[in-house]
Order: structure tokens, then C-alpha cells, then sequence
């Protein structure tokens, strides 16, 4: 099954902009299927971020935006905050309705 | 309040079988799509099965499929996982999670542990 690929980790101080890119391929990405993110706490279920590559949930700050661009997706989180410090996942699924998760990226607010 | 509840974690022998409940409340069961994703101790999400809001489809991970069994009871508001001839890879968290379209999870339960050892 495939797997959408993204950065383990990245940093940077209060304030400033990080970007996670999430890699997929022909297959799912792609082939046009919609990506969402998804925000896990330490210890806590994962928690829905973005839907449909660019659209925020009712309560999501605006920090939090998505893209997408061929077989590739993009979360930014602009102003990072000391509580965003979390595990980030891309996920998608292919033409047999199969749903992927992104390896996870680790943010650390430095 | 919107809610999932999941049930039925334990520790199982490998070959040995387990099923997980998943008790919603707090909106109209029925209407929407409900998935079962599953995290290793200290690894990523896996997505495992999904399963339309009638029940009519029904989708696998390569990695369950022929062992494991989605369903729902639309009348008792409760998502199932019937899982089969388990493995020590099986050994994770278990969260449900409910969802406008098959694929977008949008609500997720606190989550059940499952453990397959000897």
C-alpha cells in the first residue's frame, strides 16, 4: 500500500513559519484525491486540521493553511505558538478508496 | 455533545481474535461515514478499514484485509472491528473516528489498546 512521505521533524522559535510537505505519488495525490491534516497532541487522538487540501475546520486557528500541487501537499503554520508543539499527518486515499497516512512530522517549538 | 466511545481492547494470544465496539452519540449515526485507524506503540497512524454510513461499502488496508471485518448497527449507534488470526503486528491503538465522506475524519474516540502477545 502506498505511503505518503513527509519530513520527521521541524523547528522553529515562537512566531516564526514552518511548512511540513507531505510527497505522494500517481497513485493518490496525484490522481486528483483530496489531502487533509490531521494535529496530535502528546498523548492525546489526533485531531482534524485541514479537509480537502485547503479548507479549516470550525474552531482551527488561520495560522494553519494547506496546499496542493500535483502529487504533493503542504501544511504552513504561520506565527507558531509554543501549543502547536505536535505530531503533524498528512493522509489521502487512492482509486480504491484505500486511505493513507503520512509518515508524521514532529514540530518542536524552539 | 459529539462522542466516540471505544471498547473492547484487551491482550489476545497471536492467532487469537478480538472485536472492538465503537459507541457514538451526539449526532445522526446513520448519516455519516465511520473509519478504524490504528497506532503502534510510538509509531505513525495507519489507516485500517472504512465503512460507508449504510454500511453498503466497505474498505480494507492491504495489511487487514481478509482478517479483519468492519460493520455498524445503525439501530444501536455502534461501529465494529472484528479482527481475526491476530498477529504481534497488530499491537496498537485502536481509534475510531467518524467522518461527512468515507475518507475525511473528522471525530475521533479517546481509542482502545490492543495487545498481541504470547
Amino acid at each position: 500500500q502506498s505511503v505518503l512521505t513527509q519530513p520527521p521533524s521541524v523547528s522553529g522559535a515562537p512566531g516564526q513559519r514552518v511548512t511540513i510537505s507531505c510527497t505522494g505519488s500517481s497513485s493518490n495525490i496525484g490522481a486528483g484525491y483530496d489531502v487533509h491534516w490531521y494535529q496530535q497532541l502528546p498523548g492525546t487522538a489526533p485531531k482534524l486540521l485541514i479537509y480537502g487540501n485547503s479548507n479549516r475546520p470550525s474552531g482551527v486557528p488561520d495560522r494553519f493553511s494547506g496546499s496542493k500541487s500535483g502529487t504533493s501537499a503542504s501544511l504552513a503554520i504561520t506565527g507558531l505558538q509554543a501549543e502547536d508543539e505536535a505530531d503533524y499527518y498528512c493522509q489521502s486515499y487512492d482509486s480504491s478508496l484505500r486511505g493513507v497516512f503520512g509518515t508524521g512530522t514532529k514540530v518542536t517549538v524552539l | 455533545e459529539v462522542q466516540l466511545v471505544e471498547s473492547g481492547g484487551g491482550l489476545v494470544q497471536p492467532g487469537g481474535s478480538l472485536r472492538l465496539s465503537c459507541a457514538a452519540s451526539g449526532f445522526t449515526f446513520s448519516s455519516y461515514a465511520m473509519s478504524w485507524v490504528r497506532q503502534a506503540p510510538g509509531k505513525g497512524l495507519e489507516w485500517v478499514s472504512a465503512i460507508s454510513g449504510s454500511g453498503g461499502s466497505t474498505y480494507y488496508a492491504d495489511s487487514v484485509k481478509g482478517r479483519f471485518t468492519i460493520s455498524r448497527d445503525n439501530s444501536k449507534n455502534t461501529l465494529y472491528l472484528q479482527m481475526n488470526s491476530l498477529r504481534a503486528e497488530d499491537t496498537a491503538v485502536y481509534y475510531c473516528a467518524s467522518g461527512w465522506l468515507v475518507h475525511v475524519m473528522d471525530v475521533w474516540g479517546k481509542g482502545t489498546t490492543v495487545t498481541v502477545s504470547s
